[in-house]
């Protein structure tokens, strides 16, 4: 059972470049979430999904993107790269339901550690 | 809105004895409190949870107790072992459902052997 799976793992990129990060999942979970990790502030909320074609912003969304085609594939859009957006972006999913109650683990992937320079 | 605190910052023990890490909340309606372990270069992983209508559970090594009055949750690792050596987050529920989680700041634990 792969779980969350991120690519790529690590990723250089210029200011001004746009890139995409991948994020997968197969345990058929509803919820998607992305997550920005810099040093000493926690886990901060970009984007999150409650099901294919339903996305809504978080914490911190500006200079981001995000599509939710499938049920499995949430992919992160950074357009214009800056050197602020250097991070460890984490992806995760959670399976809730009003049957399950909203409150559930979330299950995360291993990261993509992007440098902006 | 949802606001985590978590203290301490970081906490170095020797192996076998007791680490505490104490987490509070603001928003008095939050009813589920899980914590996550990371380890170099992996995503959080959880270890335990909590949810409004118990005060304590145990796992093992591994116990979480929640003072709702107080508003705060205490993680609690007994004999730690070098293997323990990693961050941990606590979160609590934010939004209408719930459905999104604040995360606190991180606590560094390291066992010394």
């Amino acid at each position: 059972n792969a779980g969350v799976t991120q690519t790529p793992k690590f990723h250089i990129l210029k200011i001004g470049q746009s890139m995409t990060l991948q994020c997968t999942q197969d345990m058929n979970h509803n919820y998607m979430y992305w997550y920005r990790q810099d040093p000493g502030m926690g886990l901060k909320l970009i984007y999150y999904s409650v099901g294919a074609g339903i996305t809504d912003k978080g914490e911190v969304p500006n200079g981001y993107n995000v599509s939710r085609s499938t049920t499995e594939d949430f992919p992160l859009r950074l357009e214009l790269a800056a050197p602020s957006q250097t991070s460890v972006y984490f992806c995760a999913s959670s399976s809730l339901t009003p049957l399950q109650g909203y409150n559930q683990p979330q299950h995360f992937g291993d990261g993509t550690r992007l440098s902006i320079l | 809105g949802e606001n985590v605190e978590q203290h301490p910052s970081t906490l170095s023990v020797q192996e076998g004895d007791s680490a505490v890490i104490k987490c509070t909340y603001s928003d008095s309606a939050s009813n589920y409190f899980p914590w996550y372990k990371q380890e170099l270069g992996k995503g959080p992983q959880l270890i335990i949870d909590i949810r409004s209508n118990v005060g304590e559970k145990k796992d093992q090594r591994i116990a979480v107790t929640l003072n709702k009055t107080a508003k705060h949750f205490s993680l609690h690792i007994t004999e730690t072992q070098p293997e323990d050596s990693a961050v941990y987050f606590c979160a609590a529920p934010k939004g209408e459902y719930g459905n999104k989680l604040v995360f606190g700041t991180g606590t560094i634990l390291r066992v010394k052997s």
